[in-house]
């Protein structure tokens, strides 16, 4: 079984900050994906950001970097710069990747909110 | 961008009755979804399909529910008997084949259940 924690359940950072958003899993697989969504007020799901257990490098995708420590079992998400736009609930999500599909298993999210 | 597509975008139907919620994934993806969202929780897997037949479900995934690829383009989920707790945000997504990583989800369906 997966599992994802993320232990911040709401999070503020001010307009043009960096701020860390935490996720610590637990798995048993040896080959996993960790993935971090957005979700906006208005309930979409928005990709952001995806790191290969097996992957050298830590994941970017412009203002956005993963933070992936396997040894500690942490993907934290990394938001550069912040917007008033990226107040939002944020996903962190794992999934089992030898098998055919992604059945992912979430964490309960943090809420952002960019201050001006 | 490609994008995926869930209609409609609320739905509120009456406890006992079936509900369809379409989707169009990704037109090269060949893996398809279904989660859901109960207001204020995580996001929870149901099922995933591919190659035109289910390919893992959770335990959610009863007998209530069921997944059809009815043409090349679409991808429904069909609630029978509707329940009130069966209210959620459902959302469709779509990927590759792990382990690309990237799995795109639509807009979401609202269902409320009276």
């Amino acid at each position: 079984a997966q599992k994802i924690t993320q232990t911040q359940p709401g999070m503020f950072v001010q307009e043009k900050e960096a701020v860390t958003l935490d996720c610590t899993y637990d798995t048993s697989d040896p080959s996993y994906g960790l993935f971090w969504y957005k979700q906006p007020s208005s309930g979409e799901m928005i990709f952001l950001i995806y790191q290969g257990s097996y992957d050298q490098q830590n994941a970017t995708e412009g203002r956005y970097s993963l933070n992936f420590q396997k040894a500690r079992k942490s993907a934290n998400l990394v938001i550069s710069a912040s917007q008033l736009g990226d107040s939002a609930m944020y996903f962190c999500a794992i999934a089992y990747s030898g098998a055919g599909s992604y059945q992912l298993t979430f964490g309960k999210g943090t809420k952002l909110s960019v201050i001006p | 961008e490609p994008e995926v597509t869930q209609t409609p975008s609320h739905q509120v139907t009456q406890m006992g009755q079936e509900v369809i919620l379409r989707c169009v994934p990704i037109s090269n993806h060949l893996y398809f979804y279904w989660y859901r969202q109960i207001l204020g929780q995580k996001v929870e897997f149901l099922v995933s399909f591919y190659n035109n037949e289910i390919s893992e479900k959770s335990e959610i995934f009863d007998d209530q529910f069921s997944v059809e690829r009815p043409d090349g383009s679409n991808f429904t989920l069909k609630i029978r008997s509707t329940k009130l707790e069966d209210s959620a945000m459902y959302f469709c997504a779509s990927s590759d084949p792990p382990p690309t990583g990237e799995l795109f989800f639509g807009e979401g369906s609202r269902l409320t259940v009276l």
